[in-house]
C-alpha cells in the first residue's frame, strides 16, 4: 500500500522563476494538503484541496497556488520565487471525514538562489 | 503567530525512562490535538491524537495528556528507546481541518 509520494526530492532554482511540485496521495485518500516547513519551525498550512477544489488557505500569497486532478493527486505552484520561499515543502492525505490524521510525505526541499 | 507552543527545543533521556513532552496552545477553538513524530529526510509520521473532549488517550507506550483549562497537553513515553529518538511535533486542529503546528521537540535518547 503506497503511502504519499512526492516528486521531486530536491530542486534548486533561481529567484523569480516559477517551480511545481507534485504530489501522489495514500491510496483511498481524498483530500491533499499542502504544508511549508522552514528551518527550526513546525509545517504551516498552505492550503487544502478537496474535490479538485480548494477548500481551506493559510496565509500564503497568490503566488501559491494548487491544483488537484480527478485522481485526487495534486500539485503545488509557486510563481516569482523568491529567497524565503526555500524550505521543505510536505504534502499530506487524508480522508474528509472528521479527524482522519494527515498522512505525509517525505516532502521537496527547494533551494531558492 | 504562536498559537501552539513547544517551549522545550530539545530533551535528552535516557533509554528505558519516561519521556515527557509539553506543548501549549492559545486557541479555544481547536477541537483535536495530535501529536507527530519526524525522522531526519522523512515527513511527519502519525502517533497518537486526542479529542478535546478527553483527557487521555493511550496507545501502547504512548500516552497523551490534555488539561484543557490549561491549555495544556503532554505526551509520555514509556519506556523510552533508542528508536524513539527523533523531532516530536505538536499539531492542533481547528473544526475546519486546518492543522497548527508546534516548533517541534528533538529528542534523544541515550544507551
Amino acid at each position: 500500500d503506497a503511502g504519499v509520494t512526492q516528486s521531486p526530492t530536491h530542486l534548486i532554482k533561481t529567484r523569480g522563476q516559477q517551480v511545481t511540485l507534485r504530489c501522489s496521495p495514500k491510496s483511498g485518500h481524498d483530500t491533499v494538503s499542502w504544508y511549508q516547513q522552514a528551518l527550526g519551525q513546525g509545517p504551516q498550512f498552505i492550503f487544502q484541496y478537496y474535490e479538485e477544489e480548494e477548500r481551506q488557505r493559510g496565509n500564503f500569497p497568490d503566488r501559491f497556488s494548487g491544483h488537484q486532478f480527478p485522481n485526487y493527486s495534486s500539485e503545488l505552484n509557486v510563481n516569482a520565487l523568491l529567497l524565503g520561499d526555500s524550505a521543505l515543502y510536505l504534502c499530506a492525505s487524508s480522508l474528509a471525514r472528521f479527524n482522519s490524521p494527515l498522512h505525509f510525505g517525505n516532502g521537496t526541499r527547494l533551494t531558492v538562489t | 503567530d504562536q498559537q501552539v507552543k513547544q517551549n522545550s527545543p530539545s530533551l535528552s533521556v535516557q533509554e528505558g525512562r519516561i519521556s515527557i513532552l509539553n506543548c501549549d496552545y492559545t486557541n479555544s477553538m481547536f477541537d483535536y490535538f495530535l501529536w507527530y513524530k519526524k525522522y531526519p529526510a522523512e515527513g511527519p509520521t502519525f502517533l497518537i491524537s486526542i479529542s478535546s473532549i478527553k483527557d487521555k488517550n493511550e496507545d501502547g507506550r504512548f500516552t497523551v495528556f490534555l488539561n484543557k483549562s490549561a491549555k495544556h497537553l503532554s505526551l509520555h513515553i514509556v519506556p523510552s528507546q533508542p528508536g524513539d529518538s527523533a523531532v516530536y511535533f505538536c499539531a492542533a486542529k481547528y473544526p475546519w481541518g486546518k492543522l497548527q503546528f508546534g516548533a517541534g521537540t528533538q529528542v534523544v535518547v541515550t544507551p
